[in-house]
């Protein structure tokens, strides 16, 4: 089963605009990763929140967390072109394991 | 720094022929993954290397798949005998180990199979 389950499971936008993206997930977490996918590509890793977090900030992005309600946003802001890929929220539990949910589509449109 | 390195990135093979997948993680890393990523879906845990002993393959369908991690570096992956649905990416990814919590995974670029 996969934990973090994201939402919407697509996204289109036009460049400029903001992208946001939900994560929910079912059990208690040590954190919460952020990952990108380019087509054909292996993931990288973007942005980790701790479950102590509510909110964390990496250039463009935005990440939040409620824990009460055991869900996560990322915000991308003034999307790119170059933005244009697959994003999967993970789920952090302890004995460094890592639970990747199903992923949002983002197209940014030039 | 030099990256987690996988290969083949490709691979074309009939059902139930066999094929055998090599990942070298990032120098120093505890941890290594592999993921099974079927298209269109997110990557899914196979199996979980601490050094050179497994956390958990809970995922990974033993009767077909098989992992190895030698010295505590490099790892393969194997499959015998392929099935349709084992056609998808095969990743790879390392993290060092953070006082027993996940931190930041490296994925390599993956090891794309198809089964015909």
């Amino acid at each position: 089963s996969q934990q973090g389950e994201e939402d919407p499971q697509a996204l289109s936008i036009q460049e400029g605009e903001n992208a946001t993206m939900n994560c929910s997930y079912k059990t208690s977490i040590n954190n919460l990763q952020w990952y990108r996918q380019n087509s054909g590509r292996g993931l990288v890793h973007l942005i980790l929140i701790r479950s102590n977090e509510r909110e964390k900030h990496s250039g463009r992005l935005r990440v939040t967390l409620d824990t009460s309600k055991k869900s996560s946003s990322l915000l991308i802001t003034a999307s790119r072109a170059a933005d244009t890929a697959s994003y999967f929220c993970a789920k952090g539990t302890a004995g460094n394991k890592l639970t990747f949910g199903g992923g949002t589509r983002v197209l940014v449109k030039p | 720094e030099a990256g987690v390195a996988q290969s083949p990135r490709y691979k074309i093979i009939e059902k139930r022929q066999s094929v055998a997948f090599w990942c070298n993680p990032i120098s120093g890393h505890a941890t290594l993954y592999w993921y099974q990523q079927i298209l269109g879906q997110g990557p899914k845990l196979l199996i979980q290397f601490q050094n050179n002993g497994v956390v958990d393959d809970s995922q990974l369908p033993k009767d077909r798949f098989s992992a190895e991690r030698l010295k505590g570096v490099d790892s393969t992956l194997k499959i015998q005998p392929a099935k349709l649905e084992d056609s998808a990416v095969y990743l790879c990814a390392s993290s060092t180990l953070r006082r027993g919590f996940s931190g930041e995974l490296f994925f390599g670029e993956g090891s794309r199979l198809t089964v015909l």
